[in-house]
């Protein structure tokens, strides 16, 4: 069965620094999808990047990259120039074509942004 | 708005009561999901549709949990008798196609229902 690790601490960074949240996955698929979600503590989920398992560049949305290692089944984000407004859960979550994309999620990451 | 929208907001039974969440994806959106999410902990997949048929139904704890979408828009989750350990926040998502692991998840402000 499909598995989404997290398994840092909460995680703090400086205000404009930069921060990698670690993510691992397990799956025997071959077509499948990683996620990255953040959630504030007003409690909405928020998209923030998508890599497919077949796609050779690692994605980017803005501030955002997702370092996607496939042999090491690694798909880390990487926020660049924190903000205060990125202190949130951060949740990883990966997706099967065969298991009709419905999302399995690890179980978060705590990132505190330090002013 | 254009997102997706859940009510009620925040929701108190006491034990043994019915209880209907509501979602109202984005309009246009194929797929629908459910999702339970504990404290502190990732959401939790519970059941998904495609238009109106119900596709997976596998992640439902209990037959005190049934879903549905009449329409194809709109969908409800119902939960009968419920039991302390129901307690959690309630999330629905939505996203714009029925296949394809590419497509983001839409999620709406959930659902925390809170059984005394």
């Amino acid at each position: 069965a499909q598995k989404i690790t997290q398994t840092q601490p909460g995680m703090f960074v400086q205000e404009k620094e930069a921060v990698t949240l670690d993510c691992t996955y397990d799956t025997s698929d071959q077509s499948y999808g990683l996620f990255w979600y953040k959630q504030p503590s007003s409690g909405e989920m928020i998209f923030l990047i998508y890599q497919g398992s077949y796609d050779e560049q690692n994605a980017t949305e803005g501030r955002y990259s997702l370092n996607f290692q496939k042999a090491r089944k690694s798909a880390n984000l990487v926020i660049s120039a924190s903000q205060l407004g990125d202190s949130a859960m951060y949740f990883c979550a990966m997706s099967l074509l065969r298991a009709n994309s419905k999302l399995t999620f690890g179980k978060g990451i705590t990132l505190s942004v330090r002013p | 708005g254009a997102g997706v929208s859940q009510s009620p907001r925040y929701k108190v039974a006491k034990r043994g009561q019915d209880v209907a969440l509501r979602c109202d994806p984005i309009s246009g959106h194929v797929s629908l999901f459910w999702y339970q999410q504990a404290l502190g902990q990732g959401p939790e997949f519970l059941t998904y549709f495609q238009n109106e048929a119900q596709l997976d139904k596998s992640g439902l704890p209990s037959d005190r949990f049934f879903a549905e979408r009449p329409e194809g828009s709109v969908s409800t989750l119902k939960i009968q008798r419920t039991q302390q350990e129901d307690s959690a926040v309630y999330l629905c998502a939505s996203s714009l196609t029925g296949t394809g692991v590419d497509q983001p998840q839409h999620f709406g402000d959930g659902t925390r229902l809170s059984i005394l």
